[in-house]
């Protein structure tokens, strides 16, 4: 069975970086899309970007060049970096595979609920 | 960033009642390909979403045949036919036609 679990701090200070690691078993992560996605209080969602089976990376330009995903292959993870964190950045982060079409992600982690505050 | 415009926002339903939730695309998602990448995903309290429809029409693996989609081009529709009270969350349509991939605000299913 193809598991995510997203790990990191729930706090960061305002100015400061953001990493998530996600962690999957049952499945390589050098086979199809890997993502994050952010669900903001309310219920706003928002594709952050992906990485796909060859370590390409495809990203939201809403986020310019404050992010960056990233992977081990060898552990089986992936990680997301959002960088010149605002109190804006406060979401719950999830990561998730696309399995297969485009957008279509068919598993999820549990999501990690981030605060920014300082 | 193509918009997704979901109606009703608030949704209430009886257990047994049919309901129906729209989706509506500021662009055309039908893809030079020919697929259309439009899906609806459930999240219900305090789980993570679950793809519910892939491509418009098809049910994921697991979801009951209660749930089914349709529509094209810009104009899509998720039905419920027999509400039961494991629907209740909130539903979201997502395209992956157009990137960046965006969702829908969110339609929140609650009983009457």
């Amino acid at each position: 069975e193809v598991q995510l679990q997203e790990s990191g701090p729930g706090l960061v200070k305002p100015s400061q970086s953001l990493s998530l690691t996600c962690s999957v078993t049952g499945y390589s992560i050098t086979s199809n899309y890997w993502g994050w996605i952010r669900k903001f209080p309310g219920n706003k969602m928002e594709w952050m970007g992906y990485i796909s089976y060859s370590g390409s990376t495809s990203y939201n330009p809403s986020l310019k060049s404050r992010i960056s995903i990233t992977r081990d292959t060898s552990k089986n993870q992936f990680f997301l970096q959002l960088n010149s964190v605002t109190t804006e950045d406060t979401a719950t982060y999830y990561c998730a595979r696309s399995g297969g079409f485009r957008g279509a992600l068919d598993y999820w982690g549990q999501g990690v609920m981030v605060t920014v505050s300082s | 960033d193509v918009v997704l415009t979901q109606t009703p926002p608030t949704l209430s339903a009886t257990i047994g009642q049919s309901v129906s939730i729209s989706c509506r695309s500021s662009q055309s998602l039908l893809h030079s390909n020919g697929n259309t990448y439009l899906h609806w995903l459930l999240q219900r309290p305090g789980q993570s979403p679950q793809l519910l429809i892939y491509l418009v029409s098809r049910l994921e693996s697991g979801v009951p045949n209660r749930f089914s989609g349709s529509g094209s081009g810009t104009d899509f529709t998720l039905k419920i036919s027999g509400v039961e009270a494991e629907d209740l969350g909130v539903y979201y349509c997502v395209q992956g036609t157009h990137a960046p991939n965006t969702f829908g605000a969110g339609t929140k299913l609650e009983l009457k």
